[in-house]
C-alpha cells in the first residue's frame, strides 16, 4: 500500500474558506512534501517539512507534521477558485535518496467561485 | 525557473509498437525519473537515472526501458505498448536526491489501442 494516505479524498469548499487536508502515513521519514496537480498536467512543489520541523508557511499555505502520530496537514486559508486541484503528499524515508519518495493517491479540492 | 517539457501531450499508440516518450530538463539537474500515474494509485516510479548513462530500476520497471545519452534528456521506452501501459506519463528532474523537491513536466497520456 502506499506510505502515504491523504485523507478526504475529495473535499469542495466555498471561495474564500479555509482547505484542510491529511496525510498520513507508515514508516519514519527523512522529510514529507506536498504536491498540487492541476487536472491533467505535472505536479508541482509547494512546500517541503523536514522531520525535525513541526510547522512550516508559505504564503497561505500552512504545514504541519507530527512525527509521533505519523501524519501531516496542508491548510490552504482563504482558498480560491484557482486553488482546484488535486493535492498529493510525498514522503522520504530515511534512508535513500528522492527514488524512495513515495506519494499518495490524493485529495481532490474544489473551490466554487 | 526550471523547466521540464515532455514531447507529447497526448499519444494514442497501437499493441505491440515501440514508443518513445521524451523528456528534457534545462537546469542541469544530475536526477531524472520517469511515473506512471494511474487512478487510485498515485504515482510509480518506473525508472530514474543518477547520471549521463547511469539508470536504476523503479518499482515497476517491467514492460519498459530508458535512455540517457546526455545530461538533459530521458527517454522512457515502451518496447511493445500493451493496452496495460494505456496511462499519465510523468517525467521529473531534481538537483539532488536527498532532501529536495522535483520538478515535473506537464504529462504525456498514453492510449494504447
Amino acid at each position: 500500500s502506499q506510505q502515504g494516505e491523504e485523507d478526504p479524498q475529495a473535499l469542495s469548499i466555498q471561495e474564500g474558506e479555509n482547505a484542510t487536508m491529511n496525510c498520513s502515513y507508515k514508516t519514519s521519514i527523512n522529510n514529507l512534501q506536498w504536491y498540487r496537480q492541476n487536472s491533467g498536467r505535472g505536479l508541482v512543489h509547494l512546500i517541503l517539512i523536514r522531520s525535525n520541523e513541526r510547522e512550516k508557511h508559505s504564503g497561505r499555505l500552512r504545514v504541519t507534521l507530527d512525527t509521533s502520530k505519523k501524519s501531516s496537514s496542508l491548510l490552504i486559508t482563504a482558498s480560491r477558485a484557482a486553488d482546484t486541484a488535486s493535492y498529493f503528499c510525498a514522503t522520504a524515508p530515511n534512508s535513500g535518496g528522492y527514488q524512495k519518495v513515495t506519494f499518495g493517491t490524493g485529495t481532490k479540492l474544489q473551490v466554487i467561485p | 525557473d526550471v523547466k521540464v517539457t515532455q514531447s507529447s501531450r497526448y499519444l494514442v499508440k497501437r499493441t505491440g509498437e515501440k514508443v518513445f516518450l521524451e523528456c528534457v530538463q534545462d537546469m542541469d539537474h544530475e536526477n531524472m525519473f520517469w511515473y506512471r500515474q494511474d487512478p487510485g494509485l498515485g504515482l510509480r516510479l518506473i525508472y530514474f537515472s543518477y547520471d549521463v548513462k547511469m539508470k536504476e530500476k523503479g518499482d515497476i520497471p517491467e514492460g519498459y526501458s530508458v535512455s540517457r545519452e546526455k545530461k538533459e534528456r530521458f527517454s522512457l521506452i515502451l518496447e511493445s505498448a500493451s493496452t496495460n501501459q494505456t496511462s499519465m506519463y510523468l517525467c521529473a528532474s531534481s538537483l539532488r536526491l536527498t532532501n529536495t523537491e522535483a520538478f515535473f513536466g506537464q504529462g504525456t497520456r498514453l492510449t494504447v489501442v
